[in-house]
């Protein structure tokens, strides 16, 4: 079984400001991949970046980057300039290869003061 | 990228009716499909995994009899609510995995929310 950990359910940030959302993983397969999704208001979740667990290269995309420390099993997004359409619920997911199922952890809300 | 629809995005219904959402894959061929529930504030629930051509794979717990799925063609999936009840009510959401894509991801839906009176 494969589980995913955010133990933080909200966190709040300055406009501009850096923030970074925690997430820990476990499970027993050695090819898996790691996901952050975002779901506003809207609830249509939105991918916001992933990683391949046989990369050791931290994931990017534009204001998001991921810490990624395999044998801590952790799994950190950073988002720098913080804006105000980055407030929603952030929610970290693992897929390994074998079944393709996500597991989710339970999501941390995010919001953004102006 | 990659685009998935549902419809409807909403419905209301009264107790004991039965309520079919479907959810499509507009631009790729998508072999599994997966449906989800949702309260508010929390995380996605998985219900069960919904393969072409095949029977679906029901989580432990979610009741086969009452949410019948069927994934007749490599673009849709259809999730039927069955003599619906008010505590079904909830957010439905469904996502298909591409079947080439490398990375296993996820595409999903716009979600469903069907209120049951």
């Amino acid at each position: 079984a494969q589980t995913v950990t955010q133990s933080q359910p909200e966190m709040s940030v300055q406009e501009a400001e850096t923030v970074t959302l925690s997430c820990t993983y476990d499970t027993s397969e050695s090819d898996y991949y790691l996901f952050w999704y975002k779901q506003p208001p809207s609830r249509q979740m939105i991918l916001v970046i992933r990683q391949e667990a046989y990369k050791q290269q931290n994931a990017t995309e534009n204001r998001f980057s991921v810490n990624f420390q395999k044998a801590a099993k952790s799994f950190s997004l950073k988002i720098s300039d913080s804006q105000l359409g980055d407030a929603a619920m952030y929610f970290c997911a693992l897929t390994t290869g074998a079944n393709s199922k996500l597991t989710f952890g339970k999501g941390i809300t995010l919001s953004v003061r102006p | 990228g990659a685009v998935v629809s549902q419809h409807p995005s909403w419905v209301i219904c009264k107790s004991g009716t039965s309520v079919k959402i479907e959810c499509r894959s507009l631009d790729f061929q998508a072999t599994t499909m997966f449906w989800y529930r949702q309260f508010p504030k929390q995380s996605l629930m998985l219900m069960a995994t919904s393969n072409e051509g095949s029977k679906a794979t029901y989580e432990q717990g979610v009741e086969k009899d009452k949410f019948l799925i069927n994934h007749a063609s490599l673009t849709l999936s259809t999730l039927t609510v069955t003599s619906a009840h008010p505590e079904d009510s909830s957010f439905y959401i469904c996502s298909a995995r591409d079947s080439g894509d490398f990375y296993n991801e996820q595409f999903f839906g716009p979600g469903t929310r069907l209120t049951v009176l």
